[in-house]
């Protein structure tokens, strides 16, 4: 099974400035043949199901405002959000799904400073 | 717009069945892998397992944590995943979500929560 490991398991930020999230693979999710990351970042807020930010490592789903951006490829990951807003508040994770069981990190909390 | 309902939810005892159901709308369903996830309660997120589309044989995969106990399975007339979950364990409580999967998952359901209790 492919590990997922985020740092850190949560921060604190003020308004405006920046969250940077990081993940780690235990094997790479990046298959070569489809020039592809299968990884997805998904941010989940209490009491609701997880909604997709980010697939195939960069690419932000429809309806994602830009401050949400991602980048890495192969084994290592950053999720970033350039200026933290109140409504960002959340628990983010991030997903591989290249290769069955597919896995989840353990979760980041983000909270306001 | 794309829904996705679960039900079927609730208290049961282990070693026990329980059946879930997500029904959708708002997308072509015969088109799409369908997905489980689960939540433990306060816990992270997990993969239970998906069902392809039946363009591609209708094939199941599963975690090893619920393969030979769980299955699932679709109606593409009713536009309706299941999750047929047998034998369950006390460590199968959790807030089971059903996803539309465009690998990956895109719409989530919002959840039913299963009790596995006695």
């Amino acid at each position: 099974d492919i590990v997922m490991t985020q740092s850190p398991d949560s921060l604190a930020v003020s308004v405006g400035e920046r969250a940077t999230i990081s993940c780690k693979s235990s094997q790479t999710v990046f298959p070569g043949t489809t020039n592809k990351n299968y990884l997805a970042w998904y941010q989940q807020k209490p009491g609701q199901p997880p909604k997709l930010l980010i697939y195939w490592a960069s690419t932000r789903q429809s309806g994602v405002p830009d401050r949400f951006s991602g980048s890495g490829s192969g084994t290592d990951f950053t999720l970033t959000i350039s200026s933290l807003q109140a409504e960002d508040v959340a628990v983010y994770y991030c997903h591989q799904y290249y290769s069955p069981p597919w896995t989840f990190g353990q979760g980041t909390k983000v909270e306001i400073k | 717009e794309v829904q996705l309902v679960e039900s079927g939810g609730g208290l049961e005892q282990p070693g026990r069945s329980l059946r879930l159901s997500c029904t959708t709308s708002g997308f072509t369903f015969a088109d799409y892998p369908m997905t489980w996830f689960r939540q433990p309660p306060g816990k992270g997120l997990e993969w239970v397992g998906f069902i392809r589309s039946s363009a591609y044989g209708g094939t199941t995969e599963y975690a090893a944590s619920v393969k030979g106990r769980f299955t699932i399975s679709r109606d593409d007339f009713r536009s309706i995943a299941y999750l047929q979950m047998n034998s369950l364990k006390t460590e199968d409580t959790a807030v089971y979500y059903c996803t539309r999967d465009t690998f990956p998952a895109d719409y989530w359901g919002q959840g039913t929560l299963v009790t596995v209790s006695s």
